[in-house]
């Protein structure tokens, strides 16, 4: 089975603050992804990762950046947390496009 | 106008009730149609994927794609307490694209 793990399921965090979510999956998937999930506003890209030190923008990236140093490792950075990305953050991991695998989610509050 | 139109529910039924979920989508170059099953406090699950259009089974799913109306269906038979969850539709021609969900409650 795939997995694929988080490093926190809850975090909480203030204002300013740099923020590190480290995402690992152990299938030697090429893509990995990163999404904030909201209510109604469903799951959204904020980059994603075809190859290793290799990052594309997804609909929504400011106010984050990516590191992918490993194959298997995948970081979303916040440089300057704020409220309005209080969120619960989903990291995902693909060999096809349409078919991936999600962690447990990360919920992340900023005060 | 959304990509992707999801109803958001949410739909509860009695236990052994058949479900209809649905999304309508707007653009025509969609190939792969999913259907995500996402849990409270948990990530989303592949449930199923259908390749272009028609139907396919498993077990007491049903997935069915019209691309002619740009439409797609999950139906659940004899629906059980465990089903109960939000159903992520999602569907990509390069990138994916999900549905809001919807939240479906299945009462014993």
């Amino acid at each position: 089975d795939v997995k694929v793990t988080q490093s926190s399921r809850y975090l909480v965090k203030r204002t300013g603050e740099k923020v590190f979510l480290e995402c690992v999956q152990d299938m030697d998937h090429e893509n990995m992804f990163w999404y904030r999930q909201d209510p109604g506003l469903g799951l959204r890209l904020i980059y994603f990762s075809y190859d290793v030190k290799m990052k594309e923008k997804g609909d929504i990236p400011e106010g984050y950046s990516v590191s992918r140093e490993k194959k298997e490792r995948f970081s979303l950075i916040l440089e300057s947390a704020s409220t309005n990305q209080t969120s619960m953050y989903l990291c995902a991991s693909s060999l096809a496009h349409y078919e991936q695998y999600f962690g447990p989610g990360t919920r992340l509050t900023v005060t | 106008q959304k990509e992707v139109e999801q109803d958001p529910g949410p739909l509860s039924v009695p236990e052994g009730a058949i479900v209809s979920l649905n999304c309508t989508y707007s653009n025509s170059a969609f190939q792969y149609f999913m259907w995500y099953r996402q849990y409270s406090r948990k990530g989303p699950e592949l449930l199923m994927y259908t390749y272009s259009s028609g139907n396919k089974e498993d077990g007491r799913f049903t997935a069915q794609v019209d691309k002619s109306s740009k439409y797609i269906s999950l139906f659940i038979r004899d629906s059980q307490p465990s089903d109960s969850a939000t159903y992520l539709c999602a569907m990509t021609g390069g990138k994916l694209i999900f549905g809001q969900g919807t939240t479906l409650q299945v009462k014993p």
